[in-house]
């Protein structure tokens, strides 16, 4: 079973910041966090991941809060392409429904 | 060819058929993975290989049969499949110790009659 909770899904504004969260509270304390995204039709990309500290990208950031139950994908400014479902993972190479993201004009 | 590929991306075969999926990276990892994704279902971990080694098998039926010959190389031969394994099946690879960061190919859609 996924170790990982995300909402279903998520709307967005075109040029506005995306923040996608994710609670994985039995994950235990030398587990990674990890996001990938899944464009329609493609597969999975990775996108970036974290332990304990905060991590940034050329694509997005990853910000843990500080007990680790839980953590938030940041895409600073969506566009049309960031449109995907984004799966938070959490320990294990479970692939939970993910968050089905649409950014809208 | 960068990245990871896969062929063919579309295949359509009877249930007695026996056919194989091929993937190929050129990223000089060395742990592959093979995954399904039926329609509606999260992504299912079917095989991992680290150096060409199996060392998982998540209880997938024996009618999938995979082969890595090198660490670039990963098939899924198939045979007897039933209709309810039409999916996208999609390889993927890493470096074996970051088994979390992993690049995926494209899939191939595989529709069984």
């Amino acid at each position: 079973d996924a170790k990982t909770t995300q909402p279903p899904s998520m709307d967005c504004a075109e040029g506005r910041a995306a923040n996608l969260p994710c609670n994985h509270s039995t994950i235990s304390g030398n587990e990674y966090v990890y996001w990938y995204r899944q464009i329609h039709s493609q597969g999975p990309q990775y996108i970036i991941h974290g332990l304990k500290n905060n991590e940034t990208n050329e694509m997005a950031s990853l910000i843990i809060t500080e007990d680790r139950k839980s953590s938030t994908l940041i895409l600073p400014h969506a566009t049309l392409r960031d449109t995907a479902v984004y799966y938070c993972l959490g320990g294990k190479l479970i692939f939970g429904q993910g968050t089905e993201l649409s950014v809208k004009p | 060819e960068t990245g990871v590929t896969q062929t063919p991306r579309h295949l359509v075969m009877g249930m007695t058929n026996k056919k194989s999926l091929k993937c190929e990276q050129h990223l000089g990892h060395n742990a592959m993975y093979w995954y399904k994704q039926s329609a509606k279902k999260p992504l299912e971990l079917m095989f991992v290989y680290n150096f060409k080694e199996q060392t998982e098998n998540n209880s997938v039926p024996s009618r999938f049969s995979p082969e890595c010959p090198n660490s670039s190389h990963l098939f899924l031969h198939l045979h007897t499949l039933q209709p309810e394994d039409s999916a996208l099946y999609l390889c993927a690879s890493s470096q074996e110790r970051r088994p979390y960061e992993q690049y995926f190919g494209p899939g191939t859609r595989l529709t069984v009659t």
